[in-house]
């Protein structure tokens, strides 16, 4: 079955620690996505992507950074810069950006230690 | 202002109810219209899309664009305890790369 897979579903970082989450979809999708979920908040936008080796700040990049070299794969990694990184972190692709709805996977719960 | 707003609920109703759920947007230039379902734990389910006024059905939802109000609505005909999650409303503007735009959720509870 085509789909988004986010790996790990759970995730520990550490005070100064890096770490990554996967996204990893079989859609032939060209844009993918990465969205921020808290209680209570709407999903706000980290990072997106409409081709390889392209990407673009969304409303809350700051501590986050991404990479895009294949399209079917689209890594986002939290920094130690992110100062309050507990959160829910959904991975979206969609066909194209223009009337083209997102697919989510089933994210990833990060926290710290 | 908030480009969406949504009741976040929570809303308890009793199985077999009708359930309305809604939202309000600001920009008149906002174009296509999404809800999507979320269970708990797990990522958004699109369920219906929508780009003009008026009603669109798949089997018990029905989703209704009002233009000149910027008024989205979900109906859930015969709610079912299945049908207990949280739904997001989304707004696609395709004047701006096509951002979508999420409403904070409205938590809904079909009690059996």
């Amino acid at each position: 079955d085509g789909g988004i897979t986010q790996s790990p579903k759970y995730l520990f970082r550490k005070e100064g620690q890096n770490v990554t989450l996967s996204c990893e979809q079989n859609l032939n999708h060209d844009a993918m996505y990465w969205y921020r979920q808290d209680p209570g908040q709407g999903l706000r936008l980290i990072y997106y992507s409409q081709i390889v080796n392209d990407f673009q700040k969304g409303d809350i990049a700051e501590g986050y950074s991404v990479s895009r070299e294949k399209k079917e794969s689209f890594p986002l990694t939290v920094t130690s810069a992110q100062k309050n990184p507990t959160a829910f972190y959904l991975c979206a692709s969609s066909r194209g950006t223009g009337a083209q709805p997102q697919h989510f996977g089933d994210g990833t719960r990060l926290s710290i230690l | 202002q908030k480009e969406v707003e949504q009741d976040p609920g929570p809303l308890s109703v009793p199985e077999g109810a009708i359930v309305s759920l809604n939202c309000t947007y600001s920009n008149s230039a906002f174009q296509y219209f999404m809800w999507y379902r979320q269970y708990s734990r797990k990522g958004p389910e699109l369920l219906m899309y929508t780009y003009s006024s008026g009603n669109k059905e798949d089997g018990r939802f029905t989703a209704q664009v009002d233009k000149s109000s910027k008024y989205i609505s979900l109906f859930i005909r015969d709610s079912q305890p299945s049908d207990s999650a949280t739904y997001l409303c989304a707004i696609e503007a395709t004047y701006n790369f096509n951002k979508f735009y999420f409403g904070s959720g409205t938590k809904l509870n079909v009690k059996p």
